[in-house]
């Protein structure tokens, strides 16, 4: 069965820099979700889109943005890269129109190293 | 606000013994509540969840939890682990959108 994508896998900037992560949910999925996870920490939420709209957000710092295309694919963009800023990144999907309880489907991450 | 605790941060268990990792909830509203597993250098994989009805819940490889309105838990159970089990473990609670997670336990399972 398809899963989510998430592209890159790794990714190493410098600090100041500017990073995209994308997001390829799961064929018929409506919903996606931005997650961060720091090192030897639980996973943080970041932000939710449904149906191209923003649905719901979290500890999302300022100097990021996100947005869900038509295709239903999301990019989260951060800017002014910190060096807290690496983490592993997990974007998860959902269908059934962003209800609570959903079940979310998380892809492989995305490993962001800022130096 | 909605919140989950997992009580250990670390079990460590023999290869076949039965294991339980505990996680309380605090929700004054109906909730929703999940239980994922992490493997090294992976994404997160849904074992279970609980919306409503049956307070037991059966998951996949063989895990399985109680939901307990009283004692607001939902502790994670497998009566018989395998050294493939380890790996960290998460539980959350649906919070609008949003999952919240405890801050995981790692299961350790040796031979």
């Amino acid at each position: 069965a398809a899963g989510v994508i998430q592209s890159p896998r790794h990714l190493i900037k410098e600090k100041r820099e500017t990073a995209t992560l994308k997001c390829y949910p799961i064929p018929r999925h409506d919903t996606v979700y931005w997650y961060q996870q720091g090192p030897g920490q639980d996973p943080q939420f970041l932000i939710s889109f449904y149906e191209k709209m923003q649905s719901d957000k979290g500890s999302i710092p300022d100097r990021f943005s996100a947005q869900q295309f038509s295709d239903y694919h999301s990019e989260l963009n951060m800017s002014s890269l910190e060096l807290g800023d690496s983490a592993l990144y997990f974007c998860a999907s959902s269908s059934n129109q962003d209800r609570a309880g959903d079940t979310q489907y998380f892809g492989p991450g995305t490993r962001l190293t800022v130096l | 606000a909605q919140s989950v605790t997992q009580l250990d941060s670390q079990v460590p268990v023999f290869e076949e013994a039965p294991v339980e990792l505990r996680c309380n909830y605090s929700s004054s509203v109906s909730v929703y509540l999940f239980w994922y597993v992490q493997y090294p250098n992976q994404g997160l994989q849904l074992l279970l969840k609980y919306l409503s009805g049956s307070t037991l819940v059966k998951g996949i490889n063989g895990f399985e939890a109680e939901f307990n309105k009283s004692q607001t838990s939902f502790h994670l159970r497998k009566p018989s682990v395998h050294i493939s089990d380890t790996a960290e473990y998460f539980c959350a609670v649906s919070v609008g959108a949003a999952l919240i997670f405890g801050k995981g336990t790692t299961l350790s399972v040796s031979s």
